[in-house]
């Protein structure tokens, strides 16, 4: 069990590029979840997976996001046409839940500073 | 929908205690507890679900009361180690997708 792992885990772009981020949950693991932080204030849901089915997406993300799990393993995270505005910390968390809930584990996360 | 925690910070002697609190104006499902050190990711402390069934480490103790949507966080005979900001996620329809509260740094000191 190596743990949530997060590539890159910084990255410093120019406004207007796009950016992907890249998540490997502990295997086995059957829900992953993307949540930003931003400096002082607690993670923000973004979305989540059940295997490679995207259950649920924030109705506060924009369409610039956009996320990724196929085959139910690893996920993606892209941002297009990135804003200042998208400096945070993308954090990747992953669970096996048998129920409806349980312990969620997160990686270390990707830094995102948009110049 | 957010969480709000108190106090928002909170300075103590090893060996003290302390509570957070959380509270929510939604109908809950579960209440989670994590503890963020500085840098580092969010780490697992305690899960308490409707119906007082609690899972988590065996040194954290925490409460949940239904009725007002709250949840308390006791950590005693504080340690060095207890360091960092804590956060309450609340769930509301399952699906284990939490809604996090703004944090509590706790520091502790000698």
């Amino acid at each position: 069990d190596t743990g949530v792992s997060q590539d890159p885990r910084h990255k410093i772009t120019k406004r207007g590029q796009n950016v992907t981020f890249r998540c490997d949950p502990i295997s086995e693991h059957n829900r992953l979840y993307w949540y930003r932080q931003t400096l002082g204030q607690g993670p923000e849901f973004l979305t989540y997976f059940q295997n490679e089915a995207q259950l649920e997406k924030s109705r506060l993300l924009s369409d610039r996001f956009s996320a990724e799990r196929p085959k139910g393993s690893f996920s993606t995270l892209e941002i297009q046409r990135t804003e200042q505005g998208d400096s945070a910390m993308y954090l990747c968390a992953s669970s096996h839940v048998l129920g409806e809930t349980g312990e969620l584990f997160f990686g270390e996360g990707s830094r995102l500073t948009v110049l | 929908q957010q969480p709000v925690q108190s106090p928002q910070a909170v300075i103590l002697r090893e060996g003290e205690d302390a509570v957070i609190n959380c509270s929510s104006s939604k109908a809950l499902y579960s209440v989670h507890w994590y503890r963020q050190k500085h840098g580092e990711a969010p780490v697992f402390l305690m899960i308490l679900l409707k119906g007082g069934e609690q899972k988590g480490h065996e040194k954290i103790s925490a409460s949940f009361n239904e009725k007002k949507q709250q949840s308390s966080l006791y950590l005693t005979a504080s340690q060095l180690s207890y360091s960092g900001t804590y956060f309450c996620g609340t769930e509301f329809g399952g699906g284990n997708k939490l809604t996090f509260g703004t944090g509590t740094q706790l520091k502790v000191e000698l």
